[in-house]
């Protein structure tokens, strides 16, 4: 009964360069969502998809970063051209669809290192 | 979502009771109480939740007031494996926007 699956679990880019965020949700759960963890801070919410379809994400920023969740096969967290402010640990969050009455499943994330 | 506040760190002994309280004086009609714990490299692991009176698991219990205007976690005989971040969220249960403030740091010694 695997729970929610990231990886990789480490990452290191080079600035300008582009990051790669894997996430496979618990079985059963059809819904996504990201969230990133700067240093010494709380998590805060990125974006929340489901199959095909992003349903918000009012939480990224507007550009370099990109999500998806195809009909097949794991949610990607693409960042494009890395920045030094980018070093931080992503964790993904997966849920039913009565989302909240049982709470999230997050992963272990992926620490990402920009260098 | 509502605002909460909790202490910024606790330290405790092994085989004590630890008692984390969260004040959240916003608190709406529909909103829930959630706690989750964070080890160190991993992610947040939900604990327990509840919207009045009193909630127990496995894990822990949740103490909340009538008013509901704060809630307790109480963690029963505490090991060096519970050292971790905890975090009070308060929302109704379509809010997946959670909101992870700062925690609170439980040290636990031998």
């Amino acid at each position: 009964n695997a729970g929610v699956m990231q990886n990789p679990r480490h990452l290191v880019r080079r600035r300008g360069q582009e990051a790669r965020l894997r996430c496979s949700p618990m079985k059963g759960h059809s819904h996504v969502y990201w969230y990133r963890q700067l240093p010494e801070e709380g998590l805060k919410f990125m974006v929340y998809l489901q199959k095909e379809n992003i349903i918000d994400e009012s939480g990224m920023p507007k550009e370099r970063f990109s999500a998806e969740f195809p009909k097949e096969g794991p949610s990607i967290l693409r960042i494009q051209q890395v920045v030094r402010g980018d070093s931080a640990a992503y964790f993904c969050a997966s849920s039913r669809g009565d989302r909240g009455k049982y709470g999230y499943t997050f992963g272990s994330g992926t620490r990402l290192t920009v260098v | 979502l509502a605002k909460t506040t909790q202490p910024i760190s606790m330290d405790s002994y092994e085989g004590q009771e630890v008692n984390i309280t969260c004040s959240h004086n916003n608190i709406a009609t529909n909103d829930y109480i959630t706690w989750y714990q964070q080890f160190p490299s991993q992610g947040p692991r939900f604990i327990i939740q509840g919207y009045k009176t009193k909630v127990t698991n496995e894990v822990a219990s949740l103490f909340i007031p009538a008013d509901r205007k704060s809630s307790t976690l109480s963690l029963p005989r505490v090991s060096l494996s519970d050292t971790a971040v905890y975090y009070c969220l308060v929302g109704n249960l379509n809010d997946y926007k959670l909101s992870f403030g700062a925690g609170t740091t439980v040290t636990v010694r031998a």
